[in-house]
């Protein structure tokens, strides 16, 4: 085990709604990224979050928006959900910024309907 | 465009094999190399990992191979197991850089 959590595991929603799930990252570590990753693909970067602020992002709409807190825990939110925002959702933690190791955690499930 | 490019899409080997995953990378300003394995279900789990100043690493049964002037890698799994049968995928990362490119991921299955 990473010791990276996220919560929930599992997700079911509409389109249209919103979400938002939850990592808390390896204790000591102070940097989260969080992926995307949709059935049978590699994962995809959506953002990295280093001491509460966004340190990064790949090619993700405005509608996905993260926040760290200062424990280093971490929460994605994504707005205006659509069919193709199924996928399993993964948090890492890196124990700094930079070329360090990146641990994930079991990642969040989610289904959009 | 995919900046990390993996093959075979999926390897089927019988227990004892030694199943061989290669990856391949264009951009030079990459400089670590991982490797993580993923069972259904489960979030990637970190293997091994190389920087290009090497030319192999191993740890335990898995061996990483980097050719930097052909910009490629490869995982080698010695004696190859049942309990290997996961999804393994390569990454790589740039020196200033805060994401991991990821390949397509290999579906590897070891048959007993």
């Amino acid at each position: 085990e990473t010791g990276v959590t996220q919560s929930p595991t599992h997700l079911i929603k509409t389109r249209g709604q919103q979400v938002t799930l939850r990592c808390s990252s390896q204790s000591g570590h102070n940097t989260v990224s969080w992926y995307q990753q949709a059935l049978g693909q590699g994962p995809q970067f959506i953002f990295q979050y280093y001491r509460e602020e966004e340190n990064g992002r790949g090619n993700f709409p405005p509608r996905f928006s993260g926040l760290q807190f200062p424990n280093y825990s971490s929460e994605l939110n994504v707005n205006a959900l659509e069919l193709d925002d199924s996928a399993l959702y993964l948090c890492a933690s890196s124990l700094d910024v930079g070329n360090t190791e990146a641990f994930f955690g079991q990642g969040t499930r989610l289904t959009v309907v | 465009q995919q900046q990390v490019k993996q093959s075979p899409q999926s390897l089927i080997v019988q227990k004892g094999g030694i199943p061989i995953i290669n990856c391949a990378y264009e951009n030079t300003a990459f400089d670590y190399f991982p490797w993580y394995q993923q069972f259904p279900g489960k979030g990637p789990a970190l293997l091994i990992a190389i920087r290009p100043d090497v030319s192999e690493k191993k740890e335990g049964r898995f061996t990483i191979s980097f050719n930097k002037s052909a910009k490629q890698f490869s995982l080698h799994i010695m004696d190859s197991q049942p309990g290997d049968s996961a999804t393994y995928f390569c990454a790589a990362r740039r020196n200033t850089g805060n994401q991991f490119y990821f390949g397509t991921g290999t579906s590897l299955t070891v048959i007993p």
